[in-house]
């Protein structure tokens, strides 16, 4: 079946552009995760949503990242006035619910802020 | 904040060793800790998993270990092959309360054929 979809697989911006970039998980799965992954790092957790409760926040680097999620299905994260730090690939991935259950990882998009 | 601590970085092994990977976590709440690889490339897929009630866990080459009173975690993988090449990565998952998913930053292992 099809797996945790991200777009765009790249994307390029000059630093104080918003950039938007949007995930689609496996479908029937209640929970969706954002990470960030910077060059030869590990995985930094964002941010995460469990059906419709209200996401956590916390791991949102600073108040120009937001997230949204409608409903079960696609997911966007937003970056306001982007800085050269936030360059990394950002990867979402999908699960049956929270708990201890496998997260599928999307392709990731890598951003690139010049 | 609760951190995970991955070790070694890097590792080399010859085809057909052993390679065990360490990690070390913070949050005593942790019950859940998985196990992700990751290609160049690709994206993590986890290879194995292990639950906090349960100490030792195998699945055919790779097995993983739990010490919850020490707060630690091992991989061990052997018998590698050149296709285990990837960067590993652990996490600590805690699962009730406040969810907290924190990652390793990672082991590239490399299998010299």
């Amino acid at each position: 079946g099809a797996g945790v979809s991200q777009s765009p697989s790249n994307k390029v911006t000059e630093k104080g552009k918003d950039v938007e970039l949007r995930c689609d998980p496996i479908s029937g799965h209640t929970a969706l995760y954002w990470y960030r992954q910077r060059l030869g790092q590990g995985l930094e957790f964002l941010i995460y949503f469990q059906g419709n409760s209200a996401p956590d926040k916390s791991g949102l680097p600073s108040d120009r990242f937001s997230a949204e999620r409608t409903g079960e299905s696609v997911s966007t994260l937003t970056i306001q006035r982007t800085q050269q730090e936030d360059s990394a690939v950002y990867l979402c991935a999908s699960s049956f619910g929270l708990a201890d259950n496998e997260q599928f990882f999307g392709p990731g998009t890598r951003l690139t802020v010049l | 904040g609760e951190n995970v601590e991955q070790h070694p970085s890097t590792l080399s092994v010859q085809e057909g060793d052993s390679a065990v990977i360490k990690c070390t976590y913070s949050d005593s709440a942790s019950n859940y800790f998985p196990w992700y690889k990751q290609e160049l490339g690709k994206r993590p897929q986890l290879i194995i998993d292990i639950r906090s009630n349960v100490g030792e866990k195998k699945d055919q080459r790779i097995a993983v270990t739990l010490n919850k009173t020490a707060k630690h975690f091992s991989l061990h993988i052997t018998e590698t092959q050149p296709e285990d090449s990837a960067v590993y990565f652990c996490a600590a998952i805690t699962t009730s309360g406040t969810y907290k998913y924190i990652f390793g930053t990672g082991t590239r292992l490399k299998v010299l054929a």
